[in-house]
């Protein structure tokens, strides 16, 4: 079946745009997972949402980063007046449920570069 | 901060097992140990997991000490397709952040012809 797909699979902006990433899950699914990927570093948890709500933000970095999930199921990253910093790659990744025991399967993420 | 130490690179001649150590002297009682892997430009994949016993699925099998301060990911015959890094985590069972992976650096496995 299909997997979690993320579009666009790259983004150009420029510094102080802003930015909406998309995430669409796997049917289903009722956990889902925002992280970022710097080059040469493992993926940095950003939220976790549990159907509709944050369940956890504390990984979103300051107040320019907002996420929602509105019908939970496909979720928005949204980034405003974007800075050189937040390039990195943005991967999004969704659980049957948020338990500890469930596999979250990853989508090959979007490559943001804030120029 | 990640809750585990890899070494940060390991070669291993295809066909070959390749053993991947982990170690994560502060894990508690409730905490998994979870293994991921990413391939060059693609997102994590699920590998295995682990709580007290000796794991085995197609793709792996999981060794966890006794006391639960370290592990090893064991990849039977290794193929160049393996290349990837290699992440070890240990993830909370309850609790409000019972959902995010805390990732470290990983383990790169060179799988070489």
């Amino acid at each position: 079946g299909a997997g979690v797909s993320q579009t666009p699979s790259n983004k150009v902006t420029e510094k102080g745009k802003y930015v909406e990433l998309r995430c669409d899950p796997i049917s289903g699914h009722t956990a889902l997972y925002w992280y970022r990927q710097s080059l040469g570093q493992g993926p940095e948890f950003l939220i976790y949402f549990q159907g509709t709500g944050a369940a956890d933000d504390s990984g979103l970095p300051n107040d320019r980063f907002f996420a929602v999930r509105p019908e939970g199921s496909v979720s928005t990253l949204k980034i405003q007046r974007t800075e050189r910093g937040d390039s990195a790659v943005y991967l999004c990744a969704s659980s049957l449920t948020g338990g500890p025991v469930n596999e979250q399967f990853f989508g090959p993420g979007t490559r943001l570069t804030v120029l | 901060d990640a809750k585990t130490t890899q070494p940060p690179s390991m070669d291993c001649a295809e066909g070959r097992a390749a053993n991947l150590p982990c170690n994560h002297s502060t894990i508690s009682g409730n905490e998994y140990v979870y293994w991921y892997r990413q391939i060059h430009s693609q997102g994590p994949q699920y590998i295995i997991h682990g709580l007290k016993n000796n794991e085995t699925n197609e793709m792996a099998s999981l060794i966890i000490t006794e006391d639960r301060k370290s592990s090893t990911l064991i990849l039977p015959h290794a193929t160049l397709r393996d290349t990837a890094v290699y992440y070890c985590i240990v993830r909370l069972n309850y609790g409000g952040s019972q959902g995010n992976l805390i990732f470290g650096k990983g383990t790169k496995l060179s799988v070489k012809p």
